[in-house]
């Protein structure tokens, strides 16, 4: 069975610091991973796909990925209360049929 | 304006009523996705749909059922099979791998 393991939190950061959220995965297949953010009562918004070893930013999101430690990180510079949210993590293989498990979300609070 | 739309955003269903969920996509993707999310847990896949008049079971499918005879159209019905259908409803699309969401109903059961 495929799992996608993460820190349900809630995870506390002051305004301005660096967040940073983990998520491990069991399967050594998986070749595409996601992070999602999703707010109270939405629904998940894409923000970051990496597929290759190594860090990949995007304005203040960094997504780092280590296929041989089977995990991946989401980096938030200069974090705002506006980045409070359930933050989750989905992971894919290569081919065939896109079906991405995802893992439960770790709840993100940025504090003034 | 492309994206995806579901409707109604709220629902209440009796008891032993069943009820349908819409899901249209104009993103021309060719794959679509039912999940269902409750408090404090990750997304359950229901069904999915890679081609039209294709479907295959997601690991709750039990009390759902689907239909794809449009590429822009993945309606879910909720039949009284489903014990506890309170949850949020998720529809989802793909594209290169990347999957995006509509905004999700919110289903109650009276």
């Amino acid at each position: 069975q495929k799992e996608v393991e993460q820190n349900s939190g809630p995870l506390s950061v002051p305004e301005g610091a660096i967040a940073s959220l983990n998520c491990t995965y069991s399967d050594r297949g998986s070749q595409s991973f996601f992070w999602y953010r999703q707010y109270s009562g939405k629904s998940p918004e894409l923000i970051m796909s990496i597929y290759s070893n190594g860090d990949k930013e995007d304005g203040r999101f960094t997504a780092q990925l280590n296929k041989a430690s089977q995990y991946v990180s989401l980096l938030i510079r200069d974090s705002q209360p506006s980045d409070s949210a359930t933050y989750l993590c989905a992971v894919s293989a290569s081919g065939g049929s896109y079906i991405p498990t995802f893992g439960r979300g770790t709840s993100l609070i940025v504090h003034p | 304006d492309g994206g995806i739309t579901q409707s109604p955003k709220y629902l209440f269903r009796k008891e032993g009523q069943n009820v349908t969920l819409s899901c249209e996509q104009n993103l021309n993707h060719d794959a679509m996705y039912w999940y269902r999310q409750d408090p404090g847990q990750g997304l359950r896949l229901i069904y999915y749909s890679q081609i039209v008049n294709d479907f295959q079971k997601g690991d709750i499918a039990e009390g759902y059922s689907v239909s794809r005879e449009k590429k822009e159209s993945f309606p879910l019905t909720v039949t009284s099979a489903q014990k506890n259908p309170t949850a949020f409803y998720l529809c989802a699309s793909t594209t290169y791998n990347e999957q995006f969401f509509g905004p999700g109903t919110r289903l109650t059961v009276l």
